[in-house]
């Protein structure tokens, strides 16, 4: 099972957005709606910050938000801020019934 | 809600380690759970996962037959014996706990995680 392609790095300034894309294929993505987001700070576990391609679990800012067309899932984070900066990973239930991660992608907060 | 890992360590390649999971705050026996590695400087991968009963097991392409994934759920521990280590098993694993209550989903809870490293 190949990992999910994710762009290696994402910036922006504070205050705008940016998007994570996280490609697929129709054996993962494209056949549930089983997509997460981690984010993840050095040194630190993974923590779930989208589940179910939109969904949000409680106590994670709404400025993260979740969306998936065909065999790609993407992550916005609005307000970008300081905080943000750090690493993200994508994640799929699949065809198998495996799971499979994304390649990462490091925000950068100009 | 607390999943804590212990077990890991240095070893040998061709060696054998046993990790192990004990979660707490929630009620084990209703959840699925995950065995997840993270090399140094690299993405997480999946390892493992077992279903609630532990009846149900399934392991990634790279582990198939060399780790086992079990449980014990009078004790909330979750194990990962790891047999026949080479050294890209080097990595920080983590166990982690399955969001869905009917089908597999997300990694909601995640432990600190615990070094494994595979050297000669």
């Amino acid at each position: 099972q190949s990992a999910l392609t994710q762009p290696a790095s994402v910036s922006g300034s504070p205050g705008q957005s940016i998007t994570i894309s996280c490609t697929g294929t129709s054996n993962d993505i494209g056949a549930y709606n089983f997509v997460s987001w981690y984010q993840q700070h050095p040194g630190k576990a993974p923590k779930l910050i989208i589940y179910d391609v939109t969904n949000r679990p409680s106590g994670v800012s709404n400025r993260f938000s979740g969306s998936k067309s065909g065999n790609t899932a993407s992550l916005t984070i609005s307000g970008l801020q300081a905080e943000d900066e750090t690493d993200y990973y994508c994640s799929s239930y699949t065809s198998i019934s495996t799971h499979v991660f994304g390649t990462g992608t490091k925000v950068t907060v100009l | 809600v607390q999943l804590v890992e212990s077990g890991g360590g240095l070893v040998q390649p061709g060696g054998s380690l046993r990790l192990s999971c004990v979660a707490s705050g929630f009620t084990f026996s209703n959840y699925y759970i995950h065995w997840v590695r993270q090399a140094p400087g690299k993405g997480p991968v999946w390892v493992s996962r077992i279903n609630n009963d532990g009846t149900s097991t399934i392991y990634g392409d790279s582990v198939k037959g060399r780790f086992t994934i079990s449980r014990d759920n009078a004790k909330n521990t979750l194990s990962l014996q790891m047999n026949s280590l080479r050294v890209d098993d080097t990595a920080v694993y983590y166990c982690a706990r399955d969001s869905g209550l009917v089908v597999p989903d997300a990694f909601d809870i995640w432990g600190q995680g615990t070094m494994v490293t595979v050297s000669s």
